[in-house]
């Protein structure tokens, strides 16, 4: 499975836009990059993914590197309810391999 | 939509007894589900795939005979961790996925069941 790379943890003020960076650069030309997060104590939640193209939900935002070796999850305005444990996850093998994740913190 | 429940959501057995967790898509039909397992501090390790009325694959280092899995149904996957010992004491997560127009099998998860091996 393609291996992602994340920061160990983040900080973000409350009401403020929040950037996740993931590095994939070995990521293949048919895999997806998907982003779930997790709150405490509670099972992943799907957060968005996509392929080639920028890629806009209700929970956020997710570019992609015109390359696809990195992406950025995007949280346009951050919530003290957005502190979790973000995992970007490149999709193949009909398998979702978790890594360690960002931890992100909302400062209030 | 696609809401997965687990039961129970916390079980604490004594050491050498057996425990069944229930994983069922509320509002959809599953072609697949997936079990996770989870220690402190950790990340989400899968142990098993399966598939409606196939036996589970296995991932390498996961004993089938300790996590026995049954998916009866197009909703339903059952996990049962036989003779439980205190290092099974884990967070056992599901999820459950379903072929989208766009392929990409996005996976939604269960709440997670807590289990304690006394």
């Amino acid at each position: 499975d393609a291996k992602t790379t994340q920061p160990n943890s983040m900080e973000s003020n409350e009401e403020e836009p929040v950037h996740l960076p993931c590095n994939h650069s070995t990521i293949s030309g048919t895999d997806y990059i998907h982003w779930y997060r997790q709150l405490p104590s509670q099972g992943p939640e799907y957060v968005i993914h996509g392929l080639t193209s920028n890629v806009n939900n209700r929970m956020a935002s997710l570019a992609i590197a015109e390359d696809r070796k990195s992406s950025t999850l995007i949280l346009h305005r951050a919530t003290l309810r957005d502190a979790a444990v973000y995992y970007c996850i490149n999709f193949g093998n009909e398998k979702l391999t978790f890594g360690t994740g960002t931890r992100l913190t909302i400062i209030p | 939509g696609a809401v997965v429940s687990q039961h129970p959501s916390r079980v604490i057995c004594k050491s050498g007894t057996s425990v069944k967790i229930e994983c069922r898509s509320l509002d959809f039909q599953a072609t697949t589900m997936f079990w996770y397992r989870q220690f402190p501090k950790k990340s989400l390790m899968l142990m098993a795939t399966s598939n409606e009325g196939s036996k589970a694959t296995y991932e390498q280092g996961v004993e089938k005979d300790k996590f026995l899995i049954n998916h009866a149904s197009l909703t339903l996957s059952t996990l049962t961790v036989t003779s439980a010992h205190p290092e099974d004491s884990s967070f056992y997560i599901c999820s459950a996925t379903y072929a989208g127009t766009d392929h990409t099998d996005t996976q939604y998860f269960g709440p997670g069941t807590r289990l304690t091996v006394l």
